[in-house]
């Protein structure tokens, strides 16, 4: 079966921008994580999403946001771009998140 | 709050030999615990799980790992170490949140493999 298809792999944006990165589970998986990468701060948890419904939330600003639609395709936003916000940003689908993940292969921001 | 350790920011091996990597965790329940590996520009593959049972736990890739309740531990083990196991691997602990069980992972322990 698919994996998680995240699109586009590389994306380089301008400060002050906005961004919207998409995601598609696995067939039958209703679970959708999101997370951000950096070589500083590791894997933190964005937030998760079961069945279009945010379940999950981490400890982000309100400049991140994310929606999830009733193919439970995903996505997340982020509003006015920062330098900091560069990072890989990996979405993950569960059947439920107990069961483990499987990632997707990121999509790499760069803000400049 | 839960949290992981892994105290090994880079290990060295040969190829061949066996390898261990550890990772401590804190959490007041009893924990959902997962190894994942990460190879360059690449998202994270789930190497195996633990909840309950059997405290030895095998996954995929020839690795398996112990859980130890009273050392806080959940150690990965591979009896012969590959030059393809090279990689970044991740220790995580999942909590209860919101009806689910949200993973917190560790900084990563990055496994160089010599020939």
């Amino acid at each position: 079966k698919a994996g998680v298809t995240q699109t586009p792999r590389y994306l380089i944006k301008t400060r002050g921008q906005q961004v919207t990165l998409s995601c598609s589970p696995i067939s039958g998986h209703r679970s959708v994580s999101w997370y951000q990468q950096t070589p500083g701060q590791g894997l933190q948890f964005l937030f998760e999403y079961f069945s279009e419904t945010q379940r999950n939330k981490g400890n982000f600003p309100g400049r991140f946001s994310g929606r999830q639609f009733s193919n439970s395709r995903s996505e997340m936003n982020v509003s006015t771009l920062e330098l900091g916000d560069s990072a890989l940003y990996l979405c993950a689908s569960s059947l439920e998140v107990a069961y483990g993940y499987t990632f997707g292969s990121g999509t790499r921001l760069t803000v400049v | 709050a839960q949290s992981v350790t892994q105290p090994d920011i880079h290990i060295t091996v040969s190829e061949g030999a066996s390898l261990e990597l550890r990772c401590n965790y804190s959490y007041g329940a009893t924990p959902y615990l997962f190894w994942y590996v990460q190879s360059p520009g690449q998202g994270l593959q789930l190497l195996l799980k633990y909840f309950s049972g059997d405290t030895l736990v095998q996954g995929i890739k020839g690795f398996e790992a112990e859980f130890k309740r009273s050392q806080s531990s959940f150690n990965l083990r591979k009896p012969s170490v590959h030059w393809s196991d090279a990689a970044e691997y991740f220790c995580a602990v999942g909590a209860l949140s919101g009806g689910s069980y949200i993973p917190t992972f560790g900084r990563g322990t990055s496994l160089i493999v010599h020939p």
